[in-house]
């Protein structure tokens, strides 16, 4: 089945500074990728996604780039904010409902961003 | 619009009580979906997923178990809780491969 390998946290930048968290993963096929965000004390949200290789996801300055080559979905952004700080989780997808379209959830990168 | 709704926000339970957790969507129908749990600092394991009325699917053995009575309704069961059992669970719902999480349940047993 699919796997994936988040960069551990966590990850304390001070605000303006650069931010990557590395994520690649192991699939049987071609899945579709996200980056799911968890502010603290909520459910997560959808952040970006992309669906085929060289897609780039793009939301709220974060960018995430499809690279079937290396099998990677690092997110990126280039200044941070202490409203970035939260829990990332990268998930790829193979979109076949009767297996329920499960999502294979990293294990969640801690970001903290002191002002 | 889709929504997803879930109780109670917090929980907490003795041990070897019984649980129920209840999530429904609203604006979509036949949707796939999901139970998950966040143990303390850590990543989201996948409980259990549903694809259709009465059709449950069971990710790891546990002490928990799912139902689906109605097309947009999923609840989370247990007979009596372990203190492992503590932690965040989230309830999702997935429609073209994204999943919209509902605001979380924390549960605590002592």
């Amino acid at each position: 089945g699919d796997s994936v390998t988040q960069m551990e946290g966590p990850v304390t930048l001070s605000e303006e500074a650069c931010l990557t968290i590395n994520c690649t993963y192991t699939a049987t096929g071609y899945p579709s990728l996200f980056w799911y965000v968890q502010y603290p004390g909520e459910g997560l949200q959808l952040l970006l996604k992309a669906t085929k290789a060289d897609d780039k996801g793009s939301n709220k300055g974060f960018e995430a780039t499809y690279r079937k080559e290396t099998t990677s979905f690092h997110l990126e952004k280039g200044s941070v904010q202490v409203s970035d700080s939260a829990v990332y989780f990268c998930a790829p997808v193979e979109g076949i409902k009767a297996a329920g379209n499960k999502l294979t959830f990293g294990g969640g990168t801690r970001v903290l961003v002191k002002p | 619009s889709q929504t997803i709704h879930q109780w109670p926000a917090t929980l907490v339970q003795p041990v070897g009580s019984p649980l129920s957790l209840e999530c429904t969507v609203e604006g979509t129908s036949n949707p796939n979906l999901y139970w998950y749990r966040q143990a303390a600092g850590r990543g989201l394991q996948l409980l259990f997923y549903s694809i259709g009325i009465d059709q449950i699917s069971s990710e790891v053995p546990q002490n928990l178990s799912a139902s689906r009575p109605q097309d947009r309704q999923f609840i989370l069961s247990s007979k009596k809780l372990l203190l492992s059992d503590s932690g965040f669970y989230l309830c999702a719902w997935s429609l073209k491969n994204i999943q919209y999480f509902g605001a979380g349940t924390r549960l605590s047993v002592l």
